[in-house]
């Protein structure tokens, strides 16, 4: 079975400043990562995918994660966040099965 | 736009009364999957279908059903519905069920009184 832990349920920010959302997976398997993005009323969004290969990813919207196999972790990054980045963001993980489990979600709240 | 068309967007019914939820997946996705977003329990898997056939089954109550057409769609029945069903609900897609990459629609936000 496989897991996912978002450690915050809520990150708030000021504008520009930089940002990590955590993520923390359980599997017995290899694993594919996610992070989505919810805006309000609408739908969940990719951000970015970890597959294979490079452990540093980088998605849409200036976002980039690290996948560490020994911390068992996926966190979530910006340099420099927007209000336009206030939002809901999802952490997954697949393995075996390849049905997404998804975490708790963390809200990123972006202050002026 | 992902591609993937869910309707109704809103629907509004009573205890014990059964909906139908539709889902159209994106040009070419062959698999579907459905889940159920409340504030309580989060995003929950509750059943995937591929290309007609059901293939991974969640926490999908007795009382729920799901099928996938010939031509892709998906319908998610809900009946004898409990003020404890009112959640949104998504639908998403994706090309093979190979990795877990979805794409998702804007959900069907059901609210039972």
């Amino acid at each position: 079975a496989q897991s996912v832990t978002q450690l915050d349920s809520q990150v708030p920010v000021f504008e520009e400043a930089p940002v990590e959302l955590r993520c923390n997976y359980s599997s017995s398997v290899s694993v594919y990562l996610f992070w989505y993005v919810q805006y309000p009323n609408q739908g969940l969004q990719l951000l970015l995918k970890y597959l294979s290969g490079s452990t540093l990813v980088k998605g849409i919207n200036g976002f980039e994660a690290e996948f560490n196999k020994s911390q068992t972790s996926f966190h979530l990054r910006k340099p420099s966040v927007h209000i336009s980045d206030t939002a809901e963001y999802f952490c997954a993980v697949s393995a075996g099965s390849y049905i997404p489990t998804f975490g708790r979600g963390t809200s990123l709240i972006v202050h002026p | 736009d992902s591609g993937v068309t869910q309707t109704p967007k809103h629907l509004i019914t009573a205890t014990g009364q059964r909906v139908t939820l539709r889902c159209s997946p994106r040009s070419g996705d062959l698999s579907v999957y459905w889940y159920q977003q409340s504030l309580d329990q989060g995003l929950q898997f509750l059943i995937q279908y591929y290309n007609g056939e059901e293939r991974a089954k969640g926490n999908i109550l007795e009382r729920f059903s799901a099928q996938q057409f010939p031509d892709l769609h998906s319908e998610l029945n809900l009946s004898s519905l409990e003020l404890g069903d009112s959640a949104l609900y998504f639908c998403a897609s994706s090309v093979a069920d190979n990795t877990g990459e979805l794409f998702f629609g804007e959900g069907s936000r059901l609210t039972v009184l």
